[in-house]
């Protein structure tokens, strides 16, 4: 079954130590996109990537990196730098182009010790 | 700059009833996509409906439907003979084509309540 699968989906984490959060499709998406979201918020962008070997940050980009050598991954790292990481982690992927919605994968929650 | 506001964090509707969800947007794109999502308590992203910025028919899916008024740069959804079961948040998106590359964002959300 075609997907989006994200991994762990509970994560704790002791402050100062960087964390990567896994993020992997099989639809053959272009686009993928990573986003945090706080209790009782919406959903804010992190990163972004349309193409491998490309990304953009998104609106709070502080804190954290990503890459994307295969089109099928897209590695969030939660680094020290991160000042309040403890939030739920949403990674998405769609054609690409805007003309279709993005999926989401089911998240995973991070909580910092 | 590319901007989603929802201002209704919370709404009530009586089951069978219909509800608007209300969203505006603010881009300089001629280009773009508009999205509405629902998100129960589980926190999975369940995709509700699209509209082009092109689209001259409002879309609907079901018992959804996108109220698409372009001039005042709004995409309301309606939800019409509510069911317990939409109770849940409800998130308005926009994707701008070329001005910012494909970048995805989300309003702040309308959490519905729906009562029997």
């Amino acid at each position: 079954d075609g997907g989006i699968t994200q991994s762990p989906k509970y994560l704790f984490r002791k402050e100062g130590q960087n964390v990567t959060l896994s993020c992997e499709q099989n639809l053959n998406h272009d686009a993928m996109y990573w986003y945090r979201q706080d209790p009782g918020q919406g959903l804010r962008l992190i990163y972004y990537s349309q193409i491998v070997n490309d990304f953009q940050k998104g609106d709070i980009a502080e804190g954290y990196s990503v890459s994307r050598e295969k089109k099928e991954s897209f590695p969030l790292t939660v680094t020290s730098a991160q000042k309040n990481p403890t939030a739920f982690y949403l990674c998405a992927s769609s054609i690409g182009g805007g003309v279709t919605e993005a999926f989401f994968g089911q998240g995973t929650r991070l909580t910092v010790v | 700059a590319q901007k989603i506001t929802q201002t209704q964090p919370g709404m009530f509707v009586q089951e069978k009833e219909a509800v608007t969800l209300d969203c505006t947007y603010d881009t300089s794109d001629q280009s773009y996509g508009l999205f509405w999502y629902k998100q129960p308590s589980s926190g999975e992203m369940i995709f509700l409906i699209y509209q082009g910025s092109y689209d001259e028919q409002n879309a609907t899916e079901g018992r959804y439907s996108l109220n698409f008024q372009k001039a005042r740069k709004s995409a309301n959804l309606v939800i019409s003979a509510s069911q317990l079961g939409d109770s849940a948040m409800y998130f308005c998106a926009m994707i701008e084509i070329y001005n910012q590359g494909g970048k995805l964002i989300f309003g702040q959300g309308t959490e519905l309540s729906v009562k029997p």
